[in-house]
Protein backbone atom coordinates (compact mmCIF):
# COMPACT_ATOMS: atom_id res chain seq x y z
CA UNK A 1 0.00 0.00 0.00
CA UNK A 2 1.43 3.23 -0.98
CA UNK A 3 1.36 6.09 1.09
CA UNK A 4 0.71 10.38 0.21
CA UNK A 5 3.31 12.32 -2.27
CA UNK A 6 3.83 15.32 -2.53
CA UNK A 7 5.79 17.28 -5.39
CA UNK A 8 7.92 18.97 -5.31
CA UNK A 9 9.13 18.92 -1.72
CA UNK A 10 11.04 22.34 -1.85
CA UNK A 11 9.71 25.51 -3.59
CA UNK A 12 10.81 29.13 -3.83
CA UNK A 13 8.54 31.72 -5.78
CA UNK A 14 8.98 35.18 -6.66
CA UNK A 15 5.74 37.50 -5.12
CA UNK A 16 2.86 37.87 -7.67
CA UNK A 17 4.01 34.84 -9.28
CA UNK A 18 1.52 31.49 -9.56
CA UNK A 19 2.15 28.01 -8.22
CA UNK A 20 1.08 24.46 -8.73
CA UNK A 21 1.50 22.06 -5.97
CA UNK A 22 0.42 18.15 -6.85
CA UNK A 23 -0.40 15.21 -4.41
CA UNK A 24 -1.02 11.65 -5.07
CA UNK A 25 -3.86 9.68 -2.75
CA UNK A 26 -2.97 6.60 -0.90
CA UNK A 27 -4.42 3.83 -3.62
CA UNK A 28 -8.19 3.08 -2.89
CA UNK A 29 -8.83 6.43 -1.08
CA UNK A 30 -11.07 8.82 -2.88
CA UNK A 31 -11.42 12.18 -0.48
CA UNK A 32 -7.98 14.82 -0.32
CA UNK A 33 -7.81 17.31 1.53
CA UNK A 34 -4.97 20.33 1.71
CA UNK A 35 -3.51 22.61 4.23
CA UNK A 36 -1.11 25.31 5.15
CA UNK A 37 0.77 25.08 7.90
CA UNK A 38 2.98 28.53 8.71
CA UNK A 39 6.00 28.33 11.32
CA UNK A 40 5.16 27.49 14.54
CA UNK A 41 1.48 26.66 14.04
CA UNK A 42 -0.93 23.93 13.39
CA UNK A 43 -2.56 23.45 9.97
CA UNK A 44 -5.12 25.54 8.73
CA UNK A 45 -7.49 23.66 6.91
CA UNK A 46 -7.56 25.08 2.88
CA UNK A 47 -10.21 22.78 1.10
CA UNK A 48 -11.76 19.64 0.43
CA UNK A 49 -12.17 17.49 -2.92
CA UNK A 50 -14.40 14.47 -3.00
CA UNK A 51 -15.16 12.72 -6.60
CA UNK A 52 -13.39 15.55 -8.05
CA UNK A 53 -15.70 18.23 -6.38
CA UNK A 54 -15.04 20.69 -3.91
CA UNK A 55 -16.40 19.44 -0.42
CA UNK A 56 -15.61 21.77 1.97
CA UNK A 57 -13.75 24.73 1.98
CA UNK A 58 -11.46 26.84 4.93
CA UNK A 59 -11.41 30.40 4.95
CA UNK A 60 -8.87 31.11 2.15
CA UNK A 61 -9.56 33.52 -0.10
CA UNK A 62 -10.54 32.54 -4.18
CA UNK A 63 -6.65 32.59 -5.09
CA UNK A 64 -6.17 29.28 -4.04
CA UNK A 65 -7.89 26.79 -5.89
CA UNK A 66 -7.64 23.13 -6.25
CA UNK A 67 -8.35 19.91 -8.38
CA UNK A 68 -8.94 16.28 -8.25
CA UNK A 69 -8.79 13.89 -11.21
CA UNK A 70 -10.21 10.79 -12.01
CA UNK A 71 -7.61 8.89 -10.51
CA UNK A 72 -7.82 11.20 -7.06
CA UNK A 73 -4.52 12.72 -7.52
CA UNK A 74 -5.12 16.10 -6.65
CA UNK A 75 -3.22 19.95 -7.66
CA UNK A 76 -3.62 23.04 -5.22
CA UNK A 77 -3.01 26.11 -7.12
CA UNK A 78 -2.52 29.93 -5.43
CA UNK A 79 -2.65 32.62 -7.73
CA UNK A 80 -0.89 36.23 -6.69
CA UNK A 81 1.24 34.73 -4.34
CA UNK A 82 2.20 36.46 -1.52
CA UNK A 83 4.80 36.84 1.65
CA UNK A 84 2.56 35.29 3.92
CA UNK A 85 1.69 32.48 1.67
CA UNK A 86 5.07 30.75 2.97
CA UNK A 87 4.63 28.20 4.93
CA UNK A 88 4.24 23.97 4.34
CA UNK A 89 1.46 22.87 2.57
CA UNK A 90 0.28 19.37 3.32
CA UNK A 91 -2.19 17.16 1.34
CA UNK A 92 -4.04 14.35 3.27
CA UNK A 93 -6.10 11.47 1.67
CA UNK A 94 -8.98 9.82 3.05
CA UNK A 95 -11.99 7.36 3.02
CA UNK A 96 -14.73 9.14 2.07
CA UNK A 97 -15.48 9.42 5.56
CA UNK A 98 -12.21 11.34 7.15
CA UNK A 99 -13.92 11.88 10.03
CA UNK A 100 -14.32 8.09 10.82
CA UNK A 101 -11.39 6.63 9.59
CA UNK A 102 -9.03 9.84 10.14
CA UNK A 103 -6.04 10.96 7.02
CA UNK A 104 -2.93 9.67 5.34
CA UNK A 105 -0.84 12.83 5.32
CA UNK A 106 1.85 13.23 2.73
CA UNK A 107 5.76 14.92 4.46
CA UNK A 108 4.49 18.58 2.67
CA UNK A 109 5.96 21.12 0.11
CA UNK A 110 7.73 23.85 1.69
CA UNK A 111 6.29 27.00 -0.38
CA UNK A 112 8.83 29.83 0.37
CA UNK A 113 7.55 33.33 -1.29
CA UNK A 114 10.20 36.00 -1.76
CA UNK B 1 -18.65 26.51 14.19
CA UNK B 2 -15.60 24.55 15.29
CA UNK B 3 -12.65 25.17 16.84
CA UNK B 4 -9.78 23.14 19.30
CA UNK B 5 -8.02 24.90 22.42
CA UNK B 6 -4.36 22.49 23.32
CA UNK B 7 -4.00 24.21 26.82
CA UNK B 8 -0.19 23.62 26.95
CA UNK B 9 2.20 24.78 23.85
CA UNK B 10 5.10 22.89 25.50
CA UNK B 11 5.20 19.89 28.00
CA UNK B 12 8.48 18.84 29.38
CA UNK B 13 8.39 15.19 31.24
CA UNK B 14 11.43 12.75 32.02
CA UNK B 15 11.99 9.25 30.37
CA UNK B 16 9.76 6.78 32.46
CA UNK B 17 6.74 9.29 33.89
CA UNK B 18 3.60 9.89 32.64
CA UNK B 19 2.65 12.08 29.51
CA UNK B 20 -0.90 14.70 29.54
CA UNK B 21 -1.07 16.98 26.66
CA UNK B 22 -4.39 18.09 27.37
CA UNK B 23 -7.11 19.66 24.58
CA UNK B 24 -10.46 21.48 24.61
CA UNK B 25 -12.69 21.21 21.68
CA UNK B 26 -15.71 23.21 21.30
CA UNK B 27 -18.56 21.92 18.24
CA UNK B 28 -21.83 22.93 17.09
CA UNK B 29 -22.22 19.57 16.03
CA UNK B 30 -20.72 15.77 16.82
CA UNK B 31 -17.46 15.75 16.46
CA UNK B 32 -15.10 12.79 15.41
CA UNK B 33 -11.41 13.97 17.43
CA UNK B 34 -8.34 12.75 16.81
CA UNK B 35 -4.83 13.26 18.04
CA UNK B 36 -1.84 13.29 15.57
CA UNK B 37 2.40 13.46 15.79
CA UNK B 38 4.05 15.59 13.98
CA UNK B 39 8.27 14.64 14.43
CA UNK B 40 10.90 17.33 12.79
CA UNK B 41 10.74 17.03 8.60
CA UNK B 42 8.24 14.53 8.95
CA UNK B 43 4.45 14.12 8.12
CA UNK B 44 1.77 13.69 9.84
CA UNK B 45 0.72 10.30 11.98
CA UNK B 46 -2.46 9.27 13.08
CA UNK B 47 -2.48 8.43 17.21
CA UNK B 48 -5.89 7.36 17.76
CA UNK B 49 -9.26 8.52 17.42
CA UNK B 50 -12.89 8.92 18.78
CA UNK B 51 -15.33 8.68 16.58
CA UNK B 52 -18.42 7.70 19.24
CA UNK B 53 -17.88 4.09 19.59
CA UNK B 54 -15.67 3.71 23.29
CA UNK B 55 -15.18 6.99 24.96
CA UNK B 56 -11.57 5.99 26.28
CA UNK B 57 -9.44 5.08 22.92
CA UNK B 58 -6.58 3.43 22.86
CA UNK B 59 -3.64 4.20 19.70
CA UNK B 60 -0.53 3.84 18.77
CA UNK B 61 2.89 3.67 20.79
CA UNK B 62 0.81 3.15 24.13
CA UNK B 63 -1.07 6.81 23.50
CA UNK B 64 -4.77 6.88 25.16
CA UNK B 65 -7.21 9.24 25.16
CA UNK B 66 -10.49 10.12 26.90
CA UNK B 67 -13.42 11.79 25.59
CA UNK B 68 -15.54 13.58 28.02
CA UNK B 69 -18.41 15.08 26.64
CA UNK B 70 -19.35 17.21 29.97
CA UNK B 71 -15.96 18.98 30.34
CA UNK B 72 -15.82 19.15 25.97
CA UNK B 73 -12.20 17.54 26.68
CA UNK B 74 -10.13 14.95 24.62
CA UNK B 75 -6.99 14.46 26.66
CA UNK B 76 -4.19 12.36 25.22
CA UNK B 77 -1.83 10.17 27.88
CA UNK B 78 1.00 7.80 28.07
CA UNK B 79 2.22 6.14 31.43
CA UNK B 80 5.50 6.11 30.81
CA UNK B 81 7.50 8.45 28.14
CA UNK B 82 10.02 6.98 25.73
CA UNK B 83 12.76 9.50 24.24
CA UNK B 84 11.21 8.67 20.88
CA UNK B 85 7.83 10.37 22.33
CA UNK B 86 9.43 13.38 21.51
CA UNK B 87 7.51 15.44 19.08
CA UNK B 88 5.13 17.67 18.03
CA UNK B 89 0.95 16.79 19.08
CA UNK B 90 -2.27 18.14 17.56
CA UNK B 91 -5.58 17.69 18.95
CA UNK B 92 -7.91 17.80 15.49
CA UNK B 93 -11.66 17.95 14.88
CA UNK B 94 -13.67 17.11 12.59
CA UNK B 95 -17.53 17.75 12.33
CA UNK B 96 -19.50 14.82 10.19
CA UNK B 97 -20.00 15.03 7.13
CA UNK B 98 -19.16 19.10 6.75
CA UNK B 99 -15.20 17.77 5.33
CA UNK B 100 -13.83 20.59 7.29
CA UNK B 101 -11.22 19.89 10.07
CA UNK B 102 -9.70 21.97 12.55
CA UNK B 103 -6.16 21.75 14.03
CA UNK B 104 -4.98 22.94 17.78
CA UNK B 105 -1.95 24.82 17.83
CA UNK B 106 -0.10 22.12 19.32
CA UNK B 107 1.85 20.95 21.91
CA UNK B 108 5.65 20.34 21.75
CA UNK B 109 6.40 17.53 23.82
CA UNK B 110 10.32 17.22 25.30
CA UNK B 111 11.50 14.25 26.65
CA UNK B 112 14.48 14.41 29.31
CA UNK B 113 16.89 11.05 29.81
Amino acid sequence: ETGVTQSPTHLIKTRGQQVTLRCSSQSGHNTVSWYQQALGQGPQFIFQYYREEENGRGNFPPRFSGLQFPNYSSELNVNALELDDSALYLCASSLVRGEDYGYTFGSGTRLTVV
Amino acid sequence: AQSVTQLDSHVSVSEGTPVLLRCNYSSSYSPSLFWYVQHPNKGLQLLLKYTSAATLVKGINGFEAEFKKSETSFHLTKPSAHMSDAAEYFCVVIITNAGKSTFGDGTTLTVKP
